[in-house]
């Protein structure tokens, strides 16, 4: 039950791109289709963003979208919003109803 | 509207046993995985247990095997955390979630514990 890795900050400018990158193993990321991600702004709780790899929950801006190829799944912000500034940590399915978590990304909006 | 609301959580000395409670609305709640997942301060996300709609599945992270119990009530759509033999890491917010391994759709605010004497 390793965590997933992430880079630890990314950043970009308004109305730029960034991704966001999730290395796993075969054991988690590459072996299920069960990766999600979540925004967590400072003081608050963790909000869903994408699950099962690249599918948006209702209300969430199809800015946001998310892939995987092997054993790293990605999270890509379109159009940067100062709002877009967060903690963004991914999750996947690690077997036997286990889940594991990345160690989160800062993303700054410059 | 979806709510979570949990409680239980506060100062605990260590080798103490806080039971975590989660207050299920505005959902079917015995239609649905449930998850607990902490945060230390300053730290990321970890999952914790989840449990099965009917209670008859459980799972846990590895370091808390054998002393956290996961469980729930459907008829009064709650979700607990018995929480046993506390260690200073297991200071954190504690987070009630729904959802099992496919996402965790929906969070409460948390409930702090500090495990410390």
């Amino acid at each position: 039950q390793s965590a997933l890795t992430q880079p630890p900050s990314a950043s970009g400018s308004p109305g730029q791109s960034v991704t966001i990158s999730c290395t796993g193993t075969s054991s988690d990321v590459g072996g299920y289709n069960y990766v999600s991600w979540y925004q967590q702004h400072p003081g608050k709780a963790p909000k869903l963003m994408i699950y099962e790899v690249s599918k948006r929950p209702s209300g969430v801006p199809d800015r946001f979208s998310g892939s995987k190829s092997g054993n790293t799944a990605s999270l890509t912000v379109s159009g940067l919003q100062a709002e877009d500034e967060a903690d963004y940590y991914c999750c996947s399915c690690a077997g036997s109803n286990n889940l594991v978590f990345g160690g989160g990304t800062k993303l700054t909006v410059l | 509207e979806v709510q979570l609301v949990e409680s239980g959580g506060g100062l605990v000395q260590p080798g103490g046993s806080p039971r975590l409670s989660c207050a299920a609305s505005g959902f079917t709640f015995s239609s649905y995985w449930m998850s607990w997942v902490r945060q230390a301060p300053g730290k990321g996300l970890e999952w914790v247990a989840n449990i099965k709609q009917d209670g008859s599945e459980k799972y846990y992270v590895d370091s808390v095997k054998g002393r956290f119990t996961i469980s729930r009530d459907n008829a009064k759509n709650s979700l607990y955390l018995q929480m046993n033999s506390l260690r200073a890491e297991d200071t954190a917010v504690y987070y009630c979630a729904r959802g099992g391994q496919q996402q965790l759709g929906h969070w409460g605010q948390g409930t702090l514990v500090t495990v410390s004497s």
